[in-house]
């Protein structure tokens, strides 16, 4: 069963930074793409970046470029997201989820529950 | 940037009824398109892939259209399961890939 869990999430004041983790479990998971997607409150979903099953391709969306860094650990089953200069506009609940193949793109065919991040003083 | 408007904003229905949710696409995504479905508190779930094709385990009264620019998602008898908010995701030209503002299906 594929399983994908995420954290590191919380409360980080503005200019701050946070990483993100989320453990993949019951794929191979060097094999697939992965994507960080996030949703602010009460809004809709934003695909934030992406990374391809080698780690060698990475893509961001404008919004987080120069800010954000995406990478992932495959002898540990893990993708993360650096996110630093962090502001209001950030606050989001974040979900990692996984593509259908191994090159980035695509739609997303699984996902994990999610991490808050809020940034506030 | 591809931007992928979804119609109507909020669809009230009852049970048993018919739904038919847009998606249009401001160029062509081709047959480029999927399908999510959120419930409150839960993360979205694939519900169709490549415009019509659904995704593992997904009952089969549902049901994807479209190509180019339009596109249908359809639910032929609603479940009360059912009524949540659906989204459109684009991935034909990227980065980045787009998601729809989402369309929120209530109980009438």
């Amino acid at each position: 069963e594929v399983q994908l869990l995420d954290s590191g999430g919380g409360l980080v004041q503005p200019g701050g930074s946070l990483r993100l983790s989320c453990a993949a479990s019951g794929f191979t998971f060097s094999s697939y793409a992965m994507s960080w997607v996030r949703q602010a409150p009460g809004k809709g979903l934003e695909w934030v970046s992406g990374i391809s099953g080698s780690g060698g391709s990475t893509y961001y969306a404008d919004s987080v470029k120069g800010r954000f860094t995406i990478s992932r650990d495959n002898s540990k089953n893990t993708l993360y997201l650096q996110m630093n200069s962090l502001t209001a506009e950030d606050t989001a609940l974040y979900f990692c989820a996984k593509n259908p193949r191994a090159r980035s793109g695509g739609y997303f065919d699984y996902w994990g529950q999610g991490t808050l991040v809020t940034v506030s003083s | 940037e591809i931007v992928l408007t979804q119609s109507p904003a909020t669809l009230s229905l009852s049970p048993g009824e018919r739904a038919t949710l847009s998606c249009r696409a401001s160029q062509s995504v081709s047959s480029y398109l999927a399908w999510y479905q959120q419930r409150p508190g839960q993360a979205p779930r694939l519900l169709i892939y490549d415009a019509s094709n659904r995704a593992t385990g997904i009952p089969a009264r549902f049901s994807g259209s479209g190509s180019g620019t339009d596109f249908t998602l359809t639910v032929s008898s609603l479940e009360p399961e059912d009524f949540a908010v659906y989204y459109c995701q684009q991935h034909s030209n990227w980065p980045p890939i787009t998601f729809g503002q989402g369309t929120r299906l209530e109980i009438k």
